[in-house]
């Protein structure tokens, strides 16, 4: 029963791959977003969709590129890794309409370039 | 701009003593304010939030926090602190409208409870 899951928990890749990080929720929540924490463990907004459309797209390498294929998932494809890509992502989901909606995590991807 | 401040990098603390980790914050308008806690190689885990009302949230654990309006603080507290409640906290305010809303944390603050 897991709310928001992401996958892989773990990935290590090369300099200048492309990969993918998948995020998925069953809260029924229509806005989910995409974090980012470092190694000092600072937390920043990437991306938020609402509905399956971008609404807040930070100041981001545009190597990456979220999609969102319906309102449950919510990906996450980076091209040409670079070795200051390494970091924990965090994906979350919040459910738009309510005064302080409250965002919910997944358990993150420690993404780790080479 | 909005922000949130938590001034203290490390908190150590007794079990069983009470605990306080610290949060500041500056935004324009009423403040949607909220405590987060990562345990280790886990996601962010929420706690509790303040909205309106009484300045006294109860949260999750025992946790608890109080809004002070004149002090712009959200500080977290507990009355008698588990070693299991050694974990990283952070404080974050919510900002924007409609859909285009988003949290903006602070720096953590990493809580030790020694037995």
């Amino acid at each position: 029963d897991t709310a928001v899951s992401q996958t892989p928990k773990y990935l290590v890749t090369q300099m200048g791959n492309d990969k993918s990080i998948k995020c998925e929720q069953n809260l029924g929540h229509d806005t989910m977003y995409w974090y980012k924490q470092d190694s000092k463990k600072f937390l920043k907004i990437m991306f938020s969709y609402n509905n399956k459309e971008l609404i807040i797209n930070e100041t981001v390498p545009n190597r990456f590129s979220p999609k969102s294929p319906d309102k449950a998932h919510l990906n996450l494809h980076i091209n040409s890794l670079e070795l200051g890509d390494s970091a924990v992502y965090f994906c979350a989901s919040s459910q738009a309409g309510r005064a302080a909606d409250t965002q919910y995590f997944g358990p993150g991807t420690r993404l780790t370039v080479l | 701009a909005q922000s949130v401040a938590q001034p203290e990098d490390q908190v150590n603390v007794a079990e069983g003593n009470p605990l306080t980790v610290k949060c500041t914050y500056s935004v324009s308008g009423n403040p949607y304010l909220f405590w987060y806690v990562q345990y280790p190689n886990r996601g962010l885990q929420f706690l509790l939030k303040y909205i309106t009302g009484d300045n006294l949230v109860k949260g999750s654990y025992g946790f608890e926090a109080e809004f002070n309006k004149s002090q712009t603080s959200f500080h977290l507290k507990k009355p008698s602190a588990l070693v299991s409640d050694s974990a990283l906290y952070f404080c974050a305010v919510r900002f924007g409208s409609g859909s285009a809303r988003q949290l903006t944390f602070g720096s953590g603050t990493q809580l030790t409870v020694l037995p």
